[in-house]
């Protein structure tokens, strides 16, 4: 079975920071990674995904994360943070076989003025 | 635009009163999802549907059903919702493997 942790429930930056969301995975496969975003009362919106090609992966609204499978890790990353950054971040993970996505239980990224 | 759309947006129905939410897409994806996401947790996965195949995961209760009469329809039904089925609905749907879609979701009380 796979699963994910996100270390920070609460995140806190000042605009213009760089923002540092953590993810680890764990799967006894090579799996598929997926970082989504949800602003309040909406679905959720794919930032970028992995898929076993290039180990940096780069997004939508100026967002990467990289690939590291020796830390079993997938942190999102963003140079500069923006106000309109401030929203919930959900990590998840689905491996070859099993269509379905197991999220991690969400980062609220704060940007504070 | 291509889109999932999901109704209502809220929703507030008694304890015990059957209630339904439908979700609609324009991307001819074969496969839809129905999640729920209780407040400050994960999207939780109840069932899906490939093609016409349901799929339901070993721990979605008994009293939340499903029906795709088409491609582009998905419905969740709550045969008798209780206080703890409060939460968003969320539909989605994918093109086989490829990345979900996610609706704007239902948020649904229970009084």
């Amino acid at each position: 079975a796979q699963s994910v942790t996100q270390l920070g429930s609460h995140v806190s930056v000042s605009e213009g920071a760089l923002v540092l969301l953590r993810c680890n995975y764990s799967s006894s496969v090579p799996p598929y990674l997926f970082w989504y975003v949800q602003y309040p009362n909406q679905g959720l919106q794919l930032l970028l995904k992995y898929t076993s090609a290039a180990t940096l992966v780069k997004g939508i609204n100026g967002f990467e994360a990289e690939f590291k499978k020796s830390e079993t890790s997938f942190h999102l990353t963003k140079p500069s943070a923006h106000m309109s950054d401030a929203a919930e971040y959900f990590c998840a993970v689905s491996v070859t076989g099993r269509r379905a996505l197991t999220f991690g239980s969400g980062t609220r990224l704060q940007v504070q003025p | 635009d291509a889109m999932v759309i999901q109704n209502p947006r809220y929703q507030v129905t008694q304890f015990g009163k059957p209630v339904t939410l439908s979700c609609s897409q324009t991307l001819n994806h074969n496969v839809m999802y129905w999640y729920q996401q209780k407040s400050s947790q994960a999207p939780k996965l109840l069932f899906h549907y490939y093609d016409k195949d349901f799929n339901n995961e070993a721990d979605t209760p008994d009293n939340f059903q499903s029906r795709r009469p088409n491609t582009s329809f998905c419905f969740l039904d709550i045969r008798s919702p209780g206080l703890g089925d409060t939460a968003m609905y969320l539909c989605a749907t994918s093109k086989d493997n490829q990345p979900q879609h996610f609706g704007d979701g239902t948020r649904l009380s229970i009084l």
